[in-house]
C-alpha cells in the first residue's frame, strides 16, 4: 500500500525559514496536501499541490514537488511562534482514493 | 458557510461499551472521512463513505463500523471498546472523488476516552 514518511522533529529560530520534507511511494496519486494540526485542535488544510506542478507559492508558504524523486516539501518563510505545531504531508488517489498521512513533523520554534 | 461539524467533542465510556461517533460534512461534499489519532501514532485510516457507500477501509478490526446517511452525514461506530481505542477521532470531507476540487476538510475530532 501507500507509504508516507516524514521526520518526526524539526527545531528553528524565529526569523528562519522551516522546510519539511515528506517521501511517498505511490507514483499515481494525483493531489498532495499539507496539514497544519495545533495542540488539542483538528487538522487545518494549508495548502495543496496537483501533480502536474512541481511547485505552488502562496504567502509564506512554498510546496515544491519532485515527482521523479517522490518527494514534497513545504517552506515556510520568516517562521513565527505561531507556526509551532504538527505538519501532516497527505497523499490523494492513486489505488486506495482516501488520503494517506504521514505521521507528522513537529516544528518548534525558538524565540 | 459550516465547516465540518463533529459530536460529541468528548467521550469517556468504559471498556467494553459502545460508542457513536457523529460527523456533518460541509454543504455539497458528499465524501466523508474517518480517521483515528492515537497518542504518537499520527493519522490511521478508518473508512471512506461517498454518495452513500463505503469505498474503502483501513486495517481496523470489525467492530469498527460507520454508516453514510442520504444527507451525506456519517457515524463511526466502536463496539466492544478497548482501552487502546482512547483516541482523537477526526472527520474529514470533500466533493465526490471524480471531482476535480477535491481538497478534504477536517471537523474538530472527537476526543474518546476508554477506562
Amino acid at each position: 500500500g501507500e507509504d508516507v514518511e516524514q521526520s518526526l522533529f524539526l527545531s528553528v529560530r524565529e526569523g528562519d525559514s522551516s522546510v519539511i520534507n515528506c517521501t511517498y511511494t505511490d507514483s499515481s496519486s494525483t493531489y498532495l496536501y499539507w496539514y497544519k494540526q495545533e495542540p488539542g485542535a483538528g487538522l487545518q488544510l494549508l495548502t495543496y499541490i496537483f501533480s502536474n506542478m512541481d511547485m505552488k507559492q502562496d504567502q509564506r508558504l512554498t510546496v515544491l514537488l519532485n515527482k521523479k524523486d517522490k518527494h514534497l516539501s513545504l517552506r515556510i518563510a520568516d517562521t513565527q511562534t505561531g507556526d509551532s505545531a504538527i505538519y501532516f504531508c497527505a497523499l490523494r488517489g492513486g489505488s486506495q482514493g482516501n488520503l494517506i498521512f504521514g505521521k507528522g513533523t513537529k516544528l518548534s520554534v525558538k524565540p | 458557510e459550516a465547516g465540518v461539524t463533529q459530536s460529541p467533542t468528548h467521550l469517556i465510556k468504559t471498556r467494553g461499551q459502545q460508542v457513536t461517533l457523529r460527523c456533518s460534512p460541509i454543504s455539497g461534499h458528499t465524501s466523508v472521512y474517518w480517521y483515528q489519532q492515537a497518542l504518537g501514532l499520527g493519522l490511521q485510516f478508518l473508512l471512506w463513505y461517498d454518495e452513500g457507500e463505503e469505498r474503502n477501509r483501513g486495517n481496523f478490526p470489525p467492530r469498527f463500523s460507520g454508516r453514510q446517511f442520504p444527507n451525506y452525514s456519517s457515524e463511526l461506530n466502536v463496539n466492544a471498546l478497548e482501552l487502546e481505542d482512547s483516541a482523537l477521532y477526526l472527520c474529514a470531507s470533500s466533493l465526490s472523488w471524480d471531482r476535480p476540487n477535491t481538497e478534504a476538510f477536517f471537523g474538530q475530532g472527537t476526543r474518546l476516552t476508554v477506562v
